[in-house]
């Protein structure tokens, strides 16, 4: 069964410090992956995506994920952390059915910043 | 342009009671879903709507259920309230086409349940 695994429950970086959140998935075909980003009693906003060409994607506030076909892994880096990144991180992949799609999302890493 | 809204933000009820939760997609976007977010359970897939119809559902019971209206906003419906129904709803809608494949899906900002 297709599923994705967030290694890290709860990260502290330092404020200016580089991080990065791990993401393993288990899905038979080439995947679609998400990092999606949740601030206390927020929804979700997508940070970037993965569809297909370049491994190396960009995404908003600085963010950037390397996928690794070989390692089945979405990594998500940043070179400097700032306070207002503190949230709740989570990593999905697409399902593909049909039409459409459903994310199935890994249980988030919980990132905490210290100054 | 509107994102997705969801209503109501905050929502009470006592167990065995019926709960129903709105969601509004981005105009233009058919596709709705919905996901449960409980403490220590993690994002949970729902259900997805397309064009009215229901397209596929996540591993909840049949108490579980929603439509999708004409004008695309859907709504999800919580029957014989449980406890552990407590939990913060999510909805999304998709912007993704039959030929690309996938959907980039937008959250709005949950409605919380909380079942007494």
């Amino acid at each position: 069964a297709q599923s994705v695994t967030q290694p890290d429950i709860h990260i502290t970086v330092s404020e200016g410090a580089s991080l990065e959140l791990r993401c393993n998935y288990s899905y038979g075909a080439t995947p679609y992956l998400f990092w999606y980003v949740q601030s206390p009693g927020q929804g979700l906003q997508l940070l970037l995506k993965y569809f297909s060409g370049d491994t190396l994607v960009q995404g908003i506030k600085g963010f950037e994920a390397e996928f690794k076909r070989s390692q089945s892994s979405f990594n998500l880096r940043k070179p400097s952390v700032h306070w207002s990144d503190a949230a709740e991180y989570f990593c999905a992949v697409a399902l593909i059915r049909g039409a459409g799609t459903a994310l199935i999302f890994g249980k988030g890493t919980t990132l905490s910043v210290s100054s | 342009e509107a994102g997705v809204t969801q209503s109501p933000t905050h929502l009470i009820k006592t167990r065995g009671q019926q709960a129903t939760l709105r969601c509004s997609p981005i105009s233009g976007h058919t596709s709705v879903y919905w996901y449960q977010q409980a403490l220590g359970l993690g994002l949970q897939f729902l259900l997805w709507y397309d064009e009215g119809e229901e397209r596929n559902r996540g591993n909840f019971p049949p108490r579980f259920s929603g439509r999708q209206f004409p004008n695309y906003s859907s709504e999800l419906n919580v029957n014989a309230l449980e406890l552990e129904d407590s939990a913060l709803y999510l909805c999304a809608s998709g912007d993704g086409t039959p030929s690309s494949g996938a959907n980039v899906l937008t959250f709005g900002a949950g409605s919380r349940l909380t079942v007494l």
